[in-house]
């Protein structure tokens, strides 16, 4: 595609269901990278992939979170037993190969009540 | 790891007017500088980045600067316009780490006519 595509844009979930957040990265781009960005701040490293393997996942905060991408090219962030301070704005980025621009998409904005 | 501090975290300055956003990094290892700006309800966009083999780097009314010994960087807009009114994000990163950017907290930039 012409961008990064992120979806859902907003999901509202209740404290301890389960959520997953899919992103459609650049047609062809070999890198992709979860961030998270609270609100009034900058985007903070979760997890990223070059192809299908993930290369670095130190960023991930607990075992709730994990990430997979089994084709190298759809990705999904999936958080378990979800609670509050998960809310955030869950941002996907790609780029052509690991040390390169990042494409950000427009994210996906997670409330958990 | 990497630290990036930037400021100011707010900055508002007249149409015409020059406009500069710090940041700060901690690891000596960092070797590649980006600047994103991020519009409200839009994922972050490269707009200028420098490598910590030059010291300065331009595009029309944008520049960076990079101190490597002091270990910081700025943004330069010149001649601002409306349109400059953003959120800029400095970010950080070691690239044979695997392009892990680590950011600052972002500085709102307001540009009145």
């Amino acid at each position: 595609g012409a961008g990064v595509s992120q979806s859902p844009r907003y999901k509202v979930t209740k404290r301890g269901q389960d959520v997953a957040l899919r992103c459609d990265p650049i047609s062809g781009h070999v890198s992709l990278y979860w961030y998270r960005q609270a609100l009034g701040q900058g985007p903070e490293f979760l997890t990223y992939f070059n192809y299908e393997a993930q290369q670095d996942k130190s960023g991930l905060p607990n075992d709730r979170f994990s990430a997979e991408r089994p084709e190298g090219s759809i990705s999904t962030l999936t958080i378990q037993r979800t609670e509050q301070r998960d809310s955030a704005m869950y941002r996907c980025a790609s780029s052509l190969n690991e040390i390169n621009v990042l494409t950000f998409g427009a994210g996906s904005r997670l409330t958990v009540l | 790891g990497e630290n990036v501090e930037q400021h100011p975290s707010t900055l508002s300055v007249q149409e015409g007017d020059s406009a500069v956003i710090k940041c700060t990094y901690s690891d000596s290892a960092s070797n590649y500088f980006p600047w994103y700006k991020q519009e409200l309800g839009k994922g972050p966009q490269l707009i200028i980045d420098i490598r910590s083999n030059v010291g300065e780097k331009k595009d029309q009314r944008i520049a960076v600067t990079l101190n490597k010994t002091a270990k910081h960087f700025s943004l330069h807009i010149t001649e601002t316009q409306p349109e400059d009114s953003a959120v800029y994000f400095c970010a950080g990163v070691e690239e044979t780490s695997g392009s892990r950017l680590t950011f600052g907290e972002g500085t709102q930039l307001t540009v009145n006519p």
